[in-house]
């Protein structure tokens, strides 16, 4: 499978413990961007990385949510001390080059906090 | 603050029929604006995108209608067919950022 990877694909957390997920990015695809997505809502933006460096951030980031790609290959987005708000699908794109190149979506990680 | 206002949200067509998807948005620095496609369980898949320089896309059954002065962008189906019943999302980015702001959906059922 070439696409874009994410694992787990569910997680179910008790609130207040720490998740993370992990993004594997279609090869040589040096931009990578996670999202959040509500039921019957469209994705939102979280954050953009272009290589390792991370580019973007949204103020939906709050400082429980931290993303890396160190490698600049795969990304993780870690969720501190989690709360029944951030339960959501979790989205991890990828995509190459400059401009508006098509970014391509991973199938995403649900995440349920009870 | 929605930034890209989608309608209607719900959307029942029959097979063969034309599917219509409006969007609006208000911020004139948004320079790209691309469909996705969900299905149940699948993240989103490009459509069809287009530039404000143009007012007109087709791609096979698939067309991006823009009027830039109205602030307003739909997507048409023609021929409409059941494996089209999903999800679709308009969306739009701004000029020198990644990030695409998406609406909410509108949700297709193609009866056969």
């Amino acid at each position: 499978d070439t696409g874009v990877s994410q694992n787990p694909r569910h997680k179910i957390t008790k609130r207040g413990q720490n998740v993370t997920f992990r993004c594997d990015p279609i090869s040589e695809h040096n931009r990578l961007y996670w999202y959040r997505q509500t039921l019957g809502q469209g994705p939102e933006f979280l954050t953009y990385f272009q290589n390792e460096a991370q580019l973007e951030k949204s103020r939906l980031l709050s400082d429980r949510f931290s993303a890396e790609r160190p490698k600049g290959s795969f990304s993780t987005l870690e969720i501190q001390r989690t709360e029944q708000g951030d339960s959501a699908m979790y989205l991890c794109a990828s995509s190459l080059g400059a401009g508006k190149n098509i970014q391509y979506f991973g199938a995403g990680t649900r995440l349920s906090v009870l | 603050q929605q930034q890209v206002k989608q309608s209607p949200q719900s959307l029942i067509v029959q097979k063969g029929g034309i599917s219509i998807i409006n969007c609006a948005y208000e911020n004139t620095a948004f320079d790209y604006f691309p469909w996705y496609q969900q299905f149940p369980g699948k993240g989103p898949a490009l459509l069809i995108a287009i530039r404000p320089d143009v007012s007109e896309k087709k791609e096979g059954r698939f067309t991006i209608s823009f009027n830039k002065s109205a602030k307003q962008f739909s997507l048409h189906i023609m021929d409409s067919q059941p494996g089209d019943s999903a999800t679709y999302f308009c969306a739009a980015s701004m000029s020198g950022s990644e990030k695409l702001v998406f609406g909410k959906g509108t949700k297709l059922t193609v009866n056969p």
